[in-house]
């Protein structure tokens, strides 16, 4: 079946400090993959996402590469600020593109 | 600006009462999705729908129902609230057969049932 793990958290950082966040799927077919942030008491939205092997998605300086061989999709960015507090979410689509399923979110807090 | 917009950012309801949560998108999308959202749990499926009339248990349905009278509005019923129904719920919509497509996410709703 179709699933996503991603790294526990919490997570808290130092303003400028470089992020990681792990994510690894199972899947069958061929999915296409996302990162979500949720910002306080608001909804999900759709950071980046990779729909092929070898593709990498980018915003705001966040950074995604879509890892056939390891079945990852590892969220990364340089130089996290303040703003960047918030839930980041990994997910997949099913090979229909009907479904998605969602890691269990990891809460970054970035410090001043 | 493509939307999701639920009707309400928070409710109080009492226990016993029927609780009606109202999703409305404005993408001409075919699916839609209603998730809670718990603290260690993730998002977690409560029904989805592809089509107008047409419903499909997901993953936690019991106590919720669903209707889908329009292509853009997609509602969640608790048919007698309870204090284990106190959640966030969020609401999304994607593009029938769309594979490279995202969902769309509303605001969400936070529930209390007291």
């Amino acid at each position: 079946g179709n699933s996503v793990t991603q790294m526990e958290g919490p997570v808290t950082l130092s303003e400028e400090a470089f992020l990681t966040i792990n994510c690894t799927y199972t899947a069958t077919g061929y999915p296409s993959l996302f990162w979500y942030v949720q910002y306080p008491g608001e909804g999900l939205q759709l950071l980046l996402k990779a729909t092929k092997a070898d593709d990498k998605g980018s915003n705001k300086g966040f950074e995604a590469t879509y890892r056939k061989e390891t079945t990852s999709f590892h969220l990364e960015k340089g130089s996290v600020q303040v703003s960047d507090s918030a839930v980041y979410f990994c997910a997949l689509s099913d090979n229909t593109g009907n479904q998605f399923y969602f890691g269990t979110g990891t809460s970054l807090t970035v410090i001043p | 600006d493509v939307k999701v917009t639920q009707s309400s950012r928070y409710l109080v309801k009492r226990t016993g009462e029927k609780v009606f949560l109202e999703c409305v998108q404005d993408m001409d999308h075919e699916n839609m999705f209603w998730y809670r959202q718990d603290p260690g749990l993730g998002l977690r499926l409560i029904y989805f729908s592809y089509d107008v009339k047409m419903k499909e248990k997901g993953d936690i349905p019991e106590g919720y129902s669903v209707s889908r009278e329009k292509k853009e509005r997609f509602s969640l019923i608790l048919e007698s609230a309870s204090t284990n129904q106190t959640s966030m719920y969020l609401c999304a919509s994607s593009l029938w057969g769309g594979m490279n497509t995202e969902a769309f996410f509303g605001q969400g709703t936070r529930l209390t049932v007291v």
